[in-house]
């Protein structure tokens, strides 16, 4: 299967902003996706963008978006304890079609 | 609070046991999906219902069977599980299957937590 990768853990500061990456594979997806999840609960998306976009802000998240590289990032600013989760991308694997490809995940810890 | 309601939250079965999941929303979304995720590791799709049609089996064994009664309602049956089954089992569902480019983003539940001894 195709891996979609992304950095496993990730330790910010109360305040400070973070950046996660995903790395993906498939250079025909539609969109690309951002799910957060809370331990012992599902995925909640939070933010998505089109492939044919660079950029697209909503609030504290900031998508960026090199589909050259096919590269991916996660902009949270002023990073609040309540952002600690897994955050995972996801590529919609040959365009359209809902069956997302998730990322492995990376763990995102907020230090008080 | 989810949209997406999955019930059991939590489910402890034997290797002989015969146990469904149960899936549900009111969105009146037209496609619902069964993801596994293990432990530590990415959701991986099992199926997909489009207008309660199976349309994506993603090779998965027979001792999971899905079932789409109504627009609504989804269900997995389990059947003569193994040990390495063990998993977080999330339910989503999306307005559509998209096509032509349209978003149709996934709305997940809070998944069952299958325990299989």
């Amino acid at each position: 299967g195709e891996d979609v990768e992304q950095s496993l853990f990730l330790s910010v500061r109360e305040g400070d902003s973070s950046v996660i990456n995903c790395t993906y594979t498939d250079s025909s997806s539609t969109y690309l996706y951002w799910y957060k999840q809370e331990p012992g609960a599902g995925l909640q998306l939070l933010t998505y963008i089109f492939s044919n976009m660079d950029m697209t802000q909503d609030q504290r998240l900031t998508v960026l978006l090199n589909k050259k590289d096919k590269h991916l990032s996660l902009r949270i600013a002023d990073t609040q304890t309540g952002d600690s989760a897994i955050y995972f991308c996801a590529e919609d694997y040959g365009g359209a079609t809902n069956k997302l490809i998730f990322g492995t995940g990376t763990l995102l810890a907020v230090q008080p | 609070d989810t949209e997406v309601t999955q019930t059991p939250k939590h489910l402890v079965m034997g290797m002989t046991n015969k146990k469904s999941l149960k899936c549900e929303q009111h969105m009146g979304h037209r496609a619902m999906y069964w993801y596994k995720q293990k432990a530590k590791k990415p959701p991986e799709l099992m199926f997909v219902y489009s207008y309660e049609k199976l349309s994506i089996n993603e090779s998965v064994p027979s001792r999971f069977s899905p079932e789409c009664p109504n627009s609504s309602l989804l269900n997995l049956h389990l059947h003569a599980l193994q040990p390495e089954d063990s998993a977080l089992y999330l339910c989503a569902s999306s307005p559509t299957v998209p096509t032509g480019g349209v978003i149709s983003p996934l709305h997940f539940g809070n998944g069952t937590r299958l325990t299989v001894t």
